[in-house]
């Protein structure tokens, strides 16, 4: 069965460092979403990309986020310059249609030291 | 979109049906209700959705009041991984697909 995947699955950085989280959609889907949880917390949506330009963003989303899908299968989150408060567990998720079920990867871990 | 309420904890004995209640007395006519769940901080899974009619898959049914102000999630035969965490979510067909999560039910089944 087609799966998203996501790595790393852990990644360590230091604050004002830049990290870029990377995921492999399902190779059919059409539409990306980035979400985020912080330990203990609900999911948070972040963004949601299609055709090539984020359709919509949360207020989490600021200047220092960024989504990419330069190659027409990987799917990338930049976070320019890591706060403490972007520790947390980052999920991908991948649908073929907006109104249909939204398949998930298993999160990265990441910790701002 | 449309608030959800939830419980935040129930149990269920093994082998027994696993009945999750979700409240969304503000639902419009054009939103779905989605269900989907988290496995010790696994990605969320998605279970089942519906709009008005009663729905049921492999893992699950769905049942939507009349007048669309609640529902359940019904586990027929719930297993130990089952546990996890519910998540019950109204989304309008209309926007971009995100989906916006609340605090779930946390599903403890007991042998």
């Amino acid at each position: 069965e087609p799966e998203v995947t996501q790595t790393p699955s852990h990644q360590v950085t230091q604050m004002g460092q830049e990290v870029i989280l990377r995921c492999v959609p399902i190779s059919n889907h059409l539409y990306f979403y980035w979400y985020r949880q912080i330990l203990g917390q609900k999911v948070e949506f972040l963004v949601s990309f299609y055709n090539n330009e984020i359709s919509e963003k949360s207020e989490i989303f600021d200047d220092q986020f960024s989504v990419e899908r330069p190659d027409g299968s990987n799917f990338t989150l930049k976070i320019r310059s890591t706060k403490l408060e972007d520790s947390a567990m980052y999920f991908c998720a991948s649908t073929v249609d907006r109104e249909n079920e939204q398949y998930f990867g298993p999160g990265t871990r990441l910790t701002v030291t | 979109d449309a608030k959800t309420t939830q419980p935040p904890s129930m149990d269920c004995a093994e082998g027994r049906a696993a009945n999750l209640p979700c409240n969304h007395s503000t639902i419009s006519g054009n939103e779905y209700v989605y269900w989907y769940r988290q496995i010790h901080s696994q990605g969320p899974q998605y279970i089942i959705h519906g709009l008005k009619n009663n729905e049921t898959n492999e893992m699950a049914s769905l049942i939507i009041t009349e007048d669309r102000k609640s529902s359940t999630l019904i586990l027929p035969h719930a297993t130990l991984r089952d546990t996890a965490v519910y998540y019950c979510i109204v989304r309008p067909s209309s926007n971009t697909g995100k989906l916006i999560f609340g605090q779930g039910t946390t599903l403890q089944v007991k042998p």
